[in-house]
Order: structure tokens, then sequence, then C-alpha cells
């Protein structure tokens, strides 16, 4: 199973709400990621964790909240979001090494009304 | 380069053309270089991940070479096919930290 799960797909969220990303995997990757893309930009880096432990932290704003609560699932806990948060939000995973690929969900489409 | 950098921006050829873009990256500090694949509507696809100067790998008609003293990778495509359209993306890894820094992608076209 060489496959990343990003849930919801797409998500729409007033600037009031709570809500969470959620992504998966099986494949024993011990690095975790969460990626932010605006159109025609390119994915930006918001956190890493390593071991389960956050290892980069992109001076991302406290509305975005990571957890990884075992080795296997990703969340992103949104709260108080801006419209200007509305992007595509990327999952992957990989080995800690650096010299290996990564794997990627297809993305949660957030729009912030 | 502070940045990864990608040119062109888009591309269109033809069917059966070759083509190849550029990635630039910071020379100062290496590790590894990601060579990825984005189809519409599906995730990334990793192609390649290069960490020697001077390092071809190849993956069909899909080559790409590295060059981590001057900081530049190109990615090759041989004879493209329509199914070969997609945003190629690279990623500079400098220091073995998980810290991967992606340019904006190469958009190709390929019209039958």
């Amino acid at each position: 199973d060489t496959e990343v799960t990003q849930t919801p797909k797409h998500l729409v969220m007033g600037m009031t709400n709570k809500k969470s990303l959620k992504c998966e995997q099986h494949m024993g990757h011990r690095a975790m990621y969460w990626y932010k893309q605006k159109a025609k930009k390119p994915p930006e880096l918001m956190f890493v964790y390593s071991y389960e432990k956050l290892s980069i932290n992109e001076s991302v704003p406290s509305r975005f909240s990571p957890e990884c609560p075992n080795s296997s699932l990703l969340n992103l806990h949104l709260h108080a979001l801006q419209p200007e948060d509305s992007a595509l939000y990327l999952c992957a995973s990989s080995q800690v090494s650096g010299n290996t690929e990564a794997f990627f969900g297809q993305g949660t489409r957030l729009t912030v009304v | 380069i502070l940045n990864v950098e990608q040119s062109p921006q888009s591309l269109h050829v033809q069917e059966g053309d070759s083509t190849n873009f550029t990635c630039s990256f910071p020379s100062s500090n290496f590790y590894a270089l990601h060579w990825y694949r984005w189809e519409t509507a599906k995730s990334p696809e990793a192609l390649f991940v290069m960490t020697l100067n001077g390092d071809e790998k190849k993956k069909g008609r899909i080559s790409a070479t590295l060059n981590t003293k001057e900081g530049y990778s190109y990615l090759y495509i041989k004879g493209s096919q329509p199914e070969d359209s997609a945003t190629y993306l690279c990623a500079s890894d400098p220091y073995n930290n998980n810290d991967m820094r992606f340019g904006a992608g190469t958009r190709l076209t390929v019209k039958p």
C-alpha cells in the first residue's frame, strides 16, 4: 500500500468554524509533512513531523495546529481561519532520511468564507 | 539563488518532440534533489531523488541530471506523449532533515 489518504477532499468553512484535516499512511514512514499550495505557486512547507515529534514549523500562524497522534496519522486543526487561507493542503510522508521519495495525498481543497 | 526556481513556467510541445526543463537550487547547502510529476486531480508522484554530483537517473523516456556545484538539475523527456502532460516539480532538501522546498513547477502540455 503506497497510498497517502487525505480527508476530506473538499472543505468549505466559515471564519468562526473549527475543522480538522486528516492524513493517513500505512507505509511505515516516520516523516510526515503538511504543505499549503495556492494557484501557480510552489507547495509551501508548513510543518514536518519526524518520529511523531514536530521537527519543522515554518512560522505558521497559530490558527493552524498540527497533531501527530501516532506514526500513521497526521491531523491539521483549523480555527478562526481567514479567506486568504483558502488553498490546497497537501499531506506527504517519507522515510526520515532525506534521500528517499515522498508520497503525497491528493490534497484537501479548503475554502474559507 | 535563495529559492528553488524552475524554468520555463510552462511549455507546449507536439507529440514526439523531446523537451527539457531546468531546476535551480542553492548550491551552498545540498543534500538531495527531488523531481515529482503532478497530473491534474492526482497526487504528486516521485520521479527521481538525486544526491550525487554528476548523477544521471532514467525512468523510461524521462531522465534527469544533477550538478550540485553550480546548483542545477535538468529533466529531459524524449519523444513526449500526451500522457506526459503534467506539472513537473523539483524540490531541494539542503540539510537531510526533511526540509523539502519546492519550485513553482513547469507545466508541460503535449499536443497530439
